[in-house]
């Protein structure tokens, strides 16, 4: 079974600056997919950036780049230019053969002005 | 593209009441899920939907919850009698049949509260 950590249960940065959240994960799987979600305070589950275990680039949308190392088992995630908005708790989920989700725990993520 | 529905947003009930939750999937989704999210937690899967069909159901507490998906569109979760650490959001979530991205797209859930 599949399992995901997220060692950081809260964070905070200031607005415009760089943070970055960790998660390490374990599986035996050699194809699968790794997914940062954000939930806002609203409760839906957004997706912010998908990385696929087979490329070895790592994915970048926007703001959001993930540092990922297949051999380590890590998957961070950096938010650069932090807003507001960003605020909310973050999820890493690892997606495997079943096409199942296996969640972290999260980490709340909070910008101050 | 309409997102995923669900309904109620809230519900409040008392102990060994009954509850049923209700989700509506992204139009041409043949894959449904639901999870559980306690307070603080990462979602949990309770139940896997092919169509309308069950893929996996391990993690559902069959005793008192039980959830259908007739006709392959629509999804009804129930929990019967309720406890109160029943208490948490519950998300429902599609994907299309075959999905070579694992992606899923969530509803903005349901929370329930058992007094």
């Amino acid at each position: 079974a599949q399992t995901v950590t997220q060692s950081q249960p809260e964070m905070s940065v200031q607005e415009a600056e760089t943070v970055t959240l960790s998660c390490t994960y374990d599986t035996s799987e050699n194809n699968y997919y790794l997914f940062w979600y954000k939930q806002p305070p609203s409760r839906q589950m957004i997706l912010v950036i998908r990385q696929e275990a087979y490329k070895q680039q790592n994915a970048t949308e926007n703001r959001f780049s993930v540092n990922f190392q297949k051999a380590a088992k890590s998957f961070s995630l950096k938010i650069s230019d932090s807003q507001l908005g960003d605020t909310a708790m973050y999820f890493c989920a690892f997606g495997g053969s079943n096409y199942k989700l296996t969640f972290g725990k999260g980490t709340l993520l909070t910008v101050n002005p | 593209e309409a997102g995923v529905a669900q309904s109620p947003r809230y519900k409040i009930i008392e102990k060994r009441q009954s509850v049923a939750f209700w989700c509506n999937p992204i139009s041409g989704h043949a894959t449904l899920y639901w999870y559980q999210q306690i307070l603080g937690q990462g979602p949990k899967l309770l139940i896997q939907f092919q169509n309308n069909g069950v893929v996996d159901d391990s993690q559902l507490p069959k005793d008192r919850f039980s959830a259908e998906r007739l006709k392959g569109v629509d999804s009804t979760l129930k929990i019967q009698p309720a406890k109160l650490e029943d208490s948490a959001v519950y998300l429902c979530a599609s994907s299309p049949a075959v999905s070579t991205t694992y992606e899923q797209y969530f509803g903005p859930g349901t929370r329930l509260t058992v007094t």
